[in-house]
């Protein structure tokens, strides 16, 4: 079984600072892993996303995440916020090669105060 | 390329009325799938399709059918509206048949009073 654990459903920071959104996972196989970001009334757009090969993935707009297997955690970073991230991001993990095992998280609103 | 498209926007439905939600793509993915997207419950899959005449269930298929006559076009339907589907609905593609990297459309405010 697999499952994805977004650990904060609101984060807040002021523009220039770092942003950190957390996200755990559980998988039985070796998980892909990826990050989305909905912005208000639109669809879901790819950030980044992980398929075991370099751990430190870097995605559009500046974002980047992590995989690191002994914490079982995928975090998205960004080292400067700015006004234009405010939106919604979402974990997601796909763990056993089959298009109905793709879970995602309950996701995360990321404000940004000027 | 228009990407994934969905219509309509915004719908409201008295209980027990049908209808469906229409999805195109224009970019050949095999793989084509609906989500409802909950408040606090990200996105949960409703049904899915790795190509023409191959649908299969999600994790949340009741009340719901769908087909996939051609690669193109994937509609849902509403067969029996209950207030439990009020909820944003979205189309997504993807050329990977696994659903791994998906393109999602717009989505559809859905809802039923």
């Amino acid at each position: 079984a697999q499952s994805v654990t977004q650990l904060d459903s609101h984060v807040s920071v002021s523009e220039g600072t770092p942003v950190l959104l957390r996200c755990n996972y559980s998988s039985s196989y070796s998980p892909s892993l990826f990050w989305y970001v909905q912005h208000p009334n639109k669809g879901l757009q790819l950030l980044l996303k992980y398929t075991s090969a370099a751990t430190l993935v870097k995605g559009i707009n500046g974002f980047e995440a992590e995989f690191k297997k002994s914490e079982t955690s995928f975090h998205l970073t960004k080292p400067s916020a700015h006004m234009s991230d405010a939106a919604e991001y979402f974990c997601v993990v796909s763990a056993e090669s089959s298009a109905s095992k793709i879970i995602f998280g309950s996701g995360t609103r990321l404000s940004i105060r000027p | 390329n228009a990407g994934v498209t969905q219509t309509p926007k915004f719908q409201v439905l008295k209980t027990g009325q049908s209808m469906t939600l229409q999805c195109a793509q224009d970019m050949n993915h095999e793989y084509m799938s609906w989500y409802r997207q909950d408040p606090g419950m990200g996105l949960r899959l409703i049904h899915y399709s790795v190509g023409a005449g191959i649908t299969d269930q999600g994790e949340v298929p009741n009340g719901y059918n769908v087909s996939r006559s051609t690669t193109e076009d994937f509609p849902l339907r509403l067969l029996s509206a209950a207030p439990s589907q009020t909820s944003v609905y979205f189309c997504a593609s993807s050329y990977d048949v696994e659903g791994q990297l998906q393109y999602f459309g717009p989505g559809t405010r859905l809802t039923v009073t």
